[in-house]
């Protein structure tokens, strides 16, 4: 089962910062948090991952929480094309595996 | 080369068909996974190979028959599937078998209906 909660859907504005966040109150110290994102009728991409300190790349930021117990993946000028369904995950399953929880679905408006 | 293919796209099949769906990686990666996702719903993790070996079987019902020939191709058997097995079959790879340092790589899916 998912042990991550995120809210079921956001809209943003096309070229304004987006904010999602993230509760996984049940992650371990060594535990990474790990963002894949699902654009329409494709399969889940990786955007980003981290343990504890703020993480960024091309795609997106990742800030953590001092206590891990939540993070924030912030999109920093949404694109048309950034319209997806978002997971986050954290801790993983048995074996290192992905879980996917319900996502956050994310609507960009032009 | 960062990508992992699917074949077929789309498959329609009878509850008495057999059929195969085809993943194909050329990154070296040594871990090759089969999601299956409703409409609607996130992927479920089915079955994970690890070095060309089945690593993980997440309960999956014998109708469904992995199989790994080589480190760069991954098949998944169909046989005698019920209407309820209609769903998006995700195929992955990584470098290695779990995500703690490596990502994932999905292919686009195969749509598959079971009539």
């Amino acid at each position: 089962d998912a042990k991550t909660t995120q809210p079921n859907s956001m809209e943003s504005n096309e070229e304004e910062p987006v904010h999602l966040p993230c509760n996984h109150s049940t992650i371990s110290g060594t535990d990474y948090i790990h963002w894949y994102r699902q654009l329409p009728s494709q399969g889940p991409e990786y955007v980003i991952h981290g343990l504890t300190s703020n993480v960024n790349n091309r795609m997106a930021s990742l800030a953590i929480a001092e206590d891990r117990k939540s993070s924030t993946l912030i999109l920093h000028r949404a694109t048309l094309r950034d319209a997806a369904v978002y997971y986050c995950i954290g801790p993983l399953s048995a074996g290192n595996m992905l879980t996917f929880g319900g996502g956050t679905r994310l609507m960009v408006k032009p | 080369d960062t990508e992992v293919t699917q074949t077929p796209k789309h498959l329609v099949m009878g509850m008495t068909n057999k059929k195969s769906l085809k993943c194909e990686q050329h990154m070296g990666h040594r871990a090759m996974y089969w999601y299956k996702q409703k409409a609607k719903k996130p992927p479920e993790l089915m079955f994970v190979y690890s070095y060309e070996k089945l690593s993980i079987n997440e309960s999956v019902p014998s109708r469904f028959s992995p199989e790994c020939p080589n480190s760069s191709l991954l098949n998944l058997h169909l046989h005698a599937l019920q209407p309820e097995d209609s769903a998006l079959y995700l195929c992955a790879s990584s470098l290695t078998e779990g995500v703690t340092y490596n990502e994932q790589f999905f292919g686009p899916g195969t749509r598959l209906t079971v009539l």
